[in-house]
């Protein structure tokens, strides 16, 4: 069974940097052909894609938010961080991680952190 | 604004027919890139309904199904039923020049009046 858990910090400031972890099991991102992407959720907003890293650490990142994050895997720890830099209340939102399947869908999802970002 | 585009609400009776559109361009849909489709119920995380445009995944019912044709794509749910209610998302890739990058749309609510 394949399950992913988002976890960090429910409130940053404005101007800080945003630190999540996706921790999962049931699979291993050393393995050929898996990948663990981000996304987020502002409230009652759609889906939007921030960044995705693969099993050999090729990474791509949203165009619009890409100077501001770093998506990074420990193998060892069955890990995934996304760090996004200079918060802004906009960025408010549920952030989920989930596995990349090869043929580019998502699945399974974790449950999403939600994240404030507020002085 | 998404690059895919959704209508922003669908409705339909119980036991009535109802097909969502996703309407992409030349350098996503119509690039050959598939189409996959999710189901987020209110207050939970998406899960996949549909991948590579028709295929569902086990467990999900067969009254729902996908298609693509050109640069768009449509989720069809027959015998609708309460449980349905939900928001629907494509999501697809993009080729242009910033990418190749993940994109979805604005998503669908589906209300069963």
């Amino acid at each position: 069974q394949i399950t992913l858990r988002e976890s960090g910090p429910k409130m940053v400031k404005p101007t800080e940097t945003l630190t999540l972890t996706c921790t999962f099991s049931g699979f291993s991102l050393s393995s050929s052909g898996v990948g663990v992407v981000w996304i987020r959720q502002p409230p009652e907003k759609a889906l939007e894609w921030l960044a995705l890293i693969y099993w050999n650490d090729d990474k791509l990142y949203s165009p619009s938010l890409k100077t501001r994050l770093t998506i990074t895997k420990d193998t060892s720890k069955n890990q995934v961080v996304l760090t996004m830099t200079n918060m802004d209340p906009v960025d408010t939102a549920t952030y989920y991680c989930a596995r990349w399947a090869h043929l580019n869908y998502f699945d399974p999802w974790g449950q999403g952190t939600p994240v404030t970002v507020s002085s | 604004q998404s690059v895919l585009t959704q209508p922003p609400s669908v409705s339909g009776a119980p036991r009535q027919r109802v097909t969502i559109s996703c309407t992409g361009s030349s350098s996503n849909i119509g690039a050959g890139y598939d189409v996959h489709w999710y189901q987020q119920l209110p207050g939970t995380a998406p899960t996949l309904l549909i991948y590579a445009n028709d295929k569902r995944p086990s467990g999900v019912p067969d009254r729902f199904s996908g298609s693509k044709s050109g640069t768009s794509a449509s989720l069809t749910i027959t015998g609708l039923r309460a449980e349905d209610e939900a928001n629907y998302y494509c999501q697809s890739f993009d080729s242009s020049l910033s990418g190749p990058y993940v994109i979805f749309g604005g998503g669908t609510k589906l209300t069963v009046l």
